[in-house]
């Protein structure tokens, strides 16, 4: 089975603070996604990288940034939390054209 | 900008009966598709994926294709309480592997 983890379930940050959201997926997967989901928007995506320390923008990237040191991990960062990034975060991973979804972090900016 | 439409229901369906739900595409060169099922507060998870015209089967699921009309069905047989969710639509873009998600059909199944 595909196990995909996030490193919270739930997350409380005040305006202007550095934000690290975490991903971890078990199956040596090449493809790792970020996603947010909100109420009437959907999932949109906000980076994916496709190999280490490779990345490509998403449809909604701005105010966000990505990490990829190794395969397994794949970070999200809001280098200065603002209250519209209150949501829910997904991280996802594929080998080929599946995507596995890890169990979400809710975020909530203050 | 790809779009994938979804009609947000809430679908009630009786329980033991067939739940449908549709899914269309605009981009006409997709070849990959997907149902997601997502319970409130969950993440979405993986139940179908379609890649050629006709149906697929798997347990009390289906999924159809027909790409010369654009669209995706899902048909879950003889539904049961616990198939209450939002079903989410998945299209793959024809060059790379980035996912256009619908908004999700919502999904109530009465005893």
């Amino acid at each position: 089975d595909v196990k995909v983890t996030q490193s919270s379930r739930y997350l409380v940050k005040r305006t202007g603070e550095k934000v690290f959201l975490e991903c971890v997926q078990d199956m040596d997967h090449e493809n790792m996604f970020w996603y947010r989901q909100d109420p009437g928007l959907g999932l949109r995506l906000i980076y994916f990288s496709y190999d280490v320390k490779m990345k490509e923008k998403g449809d909604i990237p701005e105010g966000y940034s990505v990490s990829r040191e190794k395969k397994e991990r794949f970070s999200l960062i809001l280098e200065s939390a603002s209250t519209n990034q209150t949501s829910m975060y997904l991280c996802a991973s594929s080998f080929l054209f599946e995507q596995y979804f890890g169990p979400g972090t809710r975020l909530t900016v203050t | 900008q790809k779009e994938v439409e979804q009609n947000s229901g809430p679908l009630s369906v009786p329980e033991g009966a067939i739940a449908s739900l549709n899914c269309t595409y605009s981009d006409r060169v997709s070849q990959s598709f997907f149902w997601y099922r997502q319970y409130s507060g969950k993440s979405p998870e993986l139940i179908m994926s379609i890649y050629s015209n006709g149906d697929k089967e798997d347990g009390r699921f289906t999924a159809q294709l027909n790409k010369a009309s654009q669209y995706v069905s899902l048909l879950i047989r003889d539904s049961q309480p616990s198939d209450s969710a939002t079903y989410l639509c998945a299209v793959m873009e024809a060059a790379g592997n980035k996912l256009t998600f619908g908004g999700g059909t919502r999904v109530l199944v009465k005893p």
